[in-house]
Formats: C-alpha cells, structure tokens, sequence
C-alpha cells in the first residue's frame, strides 16, 4: 500500500533562511507526487507538483526515486511562506490520494 | 459553482445524534473524497469514490460513518451517533482521473460534538 512520510511536524526558520520540508513515500512502481499548502483560514491548494518540474512562489521539489522523496525546497524564506505543507502521492489515474500528516512551516523575523 | 462546495460550514451537535455533511464537487470530477483534519493532525483519509462507487474505504473509524455518492455528483457522510471524539474538520475533494491532475479542496465542515 501506498504511504507518505513527513518527519517533521514544526519546522521554524528565520526569514531568509533556506527551507527544506521533508516527504518520503513508499510505492514501487511510478507515482504522481504533489505538494499542498494551506496557508491561515484558507482551503487547501496545490502548491506544484512533480511532473511540472516548476517553480511557484519560490519553492521547488526535486522528484527522487531512487530514495524515494520527494522534498521541498526554498533558497530564502518569507514570512507569508508559514502555512501547513502537505505531501500527497497518487499511484494511477484511478487511485486514492495519500497526504502524509503534513508539517507546519514557521518563519519567524 | 465554480468550486467544491461543502455544507454546512459549521456544525454544532449533542453527541449521540446523527449528523449528514454534504459535498459538491466540481461539475465532471469523477473522483471524490473524503478527508478529516483534527487539531494538531494531519489529513486523515475516509474514504474515496470513482463515480458512484466507493473503491477504498479503509479510512473510516467505524461502522458509525457511511457515505454515499449519487448520480457521480453530491456526496453524504454521515456519522450516527456522534461522540466527541468525532469533533474536527471534514474536508471534501474532487478531481478528474486524467494523469497528474490536483484535487480541488472544499472549505470542509467544522463539526463540533458537545
């Protein structure tokens, strides 16, 4: 079965700092892998996801098969960054899909 | 509408009553599904539909919860008999099954069992 992992439940950075939210999955063959986020009093959205390879708000996640991750990235963090971070892994066009418990980002000034 | 629409967005119930969340989602999205997201948690899955059918289950804690898809459209989860530890938010999804696609969130409803 299917499984995301994300480490950290907090991560606090200062503004400016580098991020880097953890998500490693588990499934053998080709998956589809998202990030959410949601940010104060707003509905989940997507953030990006692996198979566009782009850039959004800043931040990217480098898909790695062969560890199995799938992490997310930020040269220099903002403070309207602090939002929760979902990683969610789809394993075919008719699968579920499977966040992990999701870590919070904290920037602080 | 343009987005999927949950209702009610807040629910206030005695425990041990039954209570009926609905979600629609967005006009041809084939999948749907159903998450919860407690205080400090993450987003727990329910249960999941491709059409009217419910391929995967396994998410939900117990024979209270049911839900039910109709005509590949609105959906109902229904939790009897509630208790307290059923307080928290149920989010709803739904996106279409084409490859990579997202799943568009609902402003999910806020259950609260006293």
């Amino acid at each position: 079965a299917q499984r995301v992992t994300q480490p950290e439940k907090l991560l606090s950075v200062f503004k400016g700092a580098p991020v880097e939210l953890k998500c490693n999955y588990s499934y053998s063959g080709s998956p589809e892998l998202f990030w959410y986020v949601q940010y104060s009093r707003q509905r989940l959205q997507l953030l990006l996801r692996h198979i566009s390879r782009e850039s959004i708000k800043g931040f990217t996640a480098d898909l790695n098969k062969g560890e199995t991750s799938f992490h997310l990235k930020k040269p220099f963090a903002q403070e309207e960054d602090s939002a929760m971070y979902y990683c969610a892994l789809r394993t075919g066009t008719a699968s579920k899909l499977t966040f992990g418990t999701g870590t919070r980002l904290q920037v602080t000034l | 509408g343009a987005g999927v629409s949950q209702s009610p967005s807040n629910k206030v119930t005695e425990k041990g009553k039954d209570v009926e969340l609905r979600c629609d989602p967005i006009s041809g999205h084939t999948a749907l599904y159903w998450y919860r997201q407690s205080l400090g948690q993450g987003l727990e899955f329910l249960i999941y539909f491709q059409g009217n059918s419910a391929p995967d289950k396994s998410g939900l804690p117990s024979d209270r919860f049911s839900a039910e898809r109709t005509g590949g459209s609105v959906s109902t989860l229904t939790i009897q008999r509630t208790q307290q530890e059923d307080s928290a938010v149920y989010l709803c999804a739904s996106s279409t099954q084409r490859l990579n696609t997202e799943a568009f969130f609902g402003q999910g409803t806020r259950l609260t069992v006293v």
